[in-house]
């Protein structure tokens, strides 16, 4: 069964610092991953997915992923964080075999500090 | 195409009442997918259609609960006899068939039973 592990519910940074939000995932085949932002009262917007192409994964907003199979994670990052970064995050795992339904992680809200 | 639609965006219903959502895919994306999210989870898989076939219901889908897509075009999830339990954001996504593209949410309804 898939499942996903997100450490840390919440996560503060100062605006311009470094965002790592840790996501690892359990699946029994080469899974597809996802990371999601959703913002208050709205659905959830795709930041970036990984689909067994190039590992490190580029995605919208200055995010990136890097998928690490042997340490089954993949973290979410960003250089330098902007006040337009707060929000919730996912991360999520698919498998073709399941219908490619999305089994999610339970959040990390992040915090940008002026 | 203007993304996935949901209506209405929020619904206030006493206990025991029914109610009717609907979910307006992207037009070329022949799958279907309902998640519910609660207060400070992600969001769980309900069900998915693919065409106008529904091929997977979760366990969270009590007989209470029921979803149509006539003509593999729009889709209704309606949960008869509400319960305060059932208060929670009902999420709609639609993908191509190939789902290792992502889907694409719509805004959610949001249900609160009182």
């Amino acid at each position: 069964a898939q499942s996903v592990t997100q450490l840390g519910s919440h996560v503060s940074v100062s605006e311009g610092a470094l965002v790592l939000l840790r996501c690892n995932y359990s699946s029994s085949v080469p899974p597809y991953l996802f990371w999601y932002v959703q913002y208050p009262n709205q659905g959830l917007q795709l930041l970036l997915k990984y689909t067994s192409a190039a590992t490190l994964v580029k995605g919208i907003n200055g995010f990136e992923a890097e998928f690490k199979k042997s340490e089954t994670s993949f973290h979410l990052t960003k250089p330098s964080a902007h006040m337009s970064d707060a929000a919730e995050y996912f991360c999520a795992v698919s498998e073709e075999k399941y219908g490619n339904k999305l089994v999610f992680g339970a959040g990390t809200i992040l915090r940008v500090k002026s | 195409d203007t993304g996935v639609s949901q209506d209405p965006r929020h619904k206030i219903t006493k206990r025991g009442q029914n109610v009717t959502f609907r979910c307006d895919p992207i037009s070329e994306h022949n799958r279907l997918y309902w998640y519910r999210q609660t207060l400070g989870q992600g969001p769980e898989f309900l069900t998915y259609f693919q065409n106008e076939a529904q091929l997977e219901k979760s366990r969270l889908l009590s007989d209470r609960f029921s979803a149509e897509r006539p003509k593999g075009s729009f889709s209704t999830l309606e949960i008869q006899r509400t319960e305060q339990g059932d208060s929670a954001m009902y999420l709609c996504a639609s993908s191509l068939v190939s789902g290792n593209y992502g889907y694409t949410f719509g805004s959610g309804t949001r249900l609160t039973v009182v």
